[in-house]
């Protein structure tokens, strides 16, 4: 099963709203990745992040790599309808390029 | 690039049939992963390969699931017998290590097969 616990599991929002989500795990992780998963389709990176404090930004995305490196944000600003999807953290400890994932946060957007 | 390619999409095949899944990663990728969508277990790893050899088979369920990489261009996962609770969605992904200090790496996923087992 999962080793990051992803919160929230699911988010109805109005369009326009901000969204916040995050990622936190009992152990450290030295890469922090952000995905999102459209129906039918596989997980497309959109923010990766590799030191810890590091904020990062991707148009109205933006992410943060806890300074633990036990945990990491993604905040959506100004929502719109093709933000609809699945979020995925993704950590990754040492060299060797294994992910693990996150459960998933299911975002809708009420136009 | 036309990014990682799998194939095929769906497939619905009845429990006792073997089951092959193909997959091409992008060109230049040295990494390939096999992962394993369900809605109770969410994304999993199942294995993966660095130059065409498996570094880790920890997440492959069981004896019935087997993957290959015969050469840097195509990966196999198939399962035989097939059992209807291995209906999931399988994404195959590809990577390169990116340096950046800690070998980090950005993984890209194909678009999936959809299997169901009846």
């Amino acid at each position: 099963g999962q080793q990051l616990n992803q919160s929230p599991q699911s988010m109805f929002i109005q369009e326009g709203e901000d969204v916040s989500m995050n990622c936190t795990s009992s152990s450290i992780f030295n890469t922090w990745l952000w995905y999102k998963q459209d129906p039918g389709e596989g997980p497309v990176l959109l923010i990766a992040l590799y030191k810890a404090g590091e904020l990062t930004s991707n148009g109205r995305l933006t992410a943060q790599f806890g300074i633990t490196r036990k945990d990491s944000f993604l905040n959506i600003s100004a929502s719109i309808p093709s933000d609809v999807g699945i979020y995925f953290c993704a950590g990754q400890r040492n060299a060797g390029n294994m992910l693990t994932f996150g459960g998933g946060t299911r975002l809708m957007v009420k136009p | 690039d036309a990014g990682v390619i799998q194939s095929p999409r769906h497939e619905v095949t009845e429990m006792g049939q073997e089951v092959t899944l193909r997959c091409k990663p992008i060109s230049g990728h040295d990494y390939l992963f096999w992962y394993r969508q369900t809605m109770m277990r969410g994304l999993e790893l199942l294995i993966y390969f660095n130059n065409n050899v498996p570094i880790d088979d920890s997440g492959m369920p069981e004896d019935r699931f087997s993957a290959k990489m015969p050469n840097a261009s195509f990966s196999t996962l198939k399962i035989q017998p097939s059992e209807p609770r291995d209906s999931a969605v399988y994404f195959c992904a590809s990577s390169f290590p990116v340096d950046r200090g800690a070998g980090n790496t950005e993984a890209f996923f194909g678009q999936g097969t959809r299997l169901t087992v009846v």
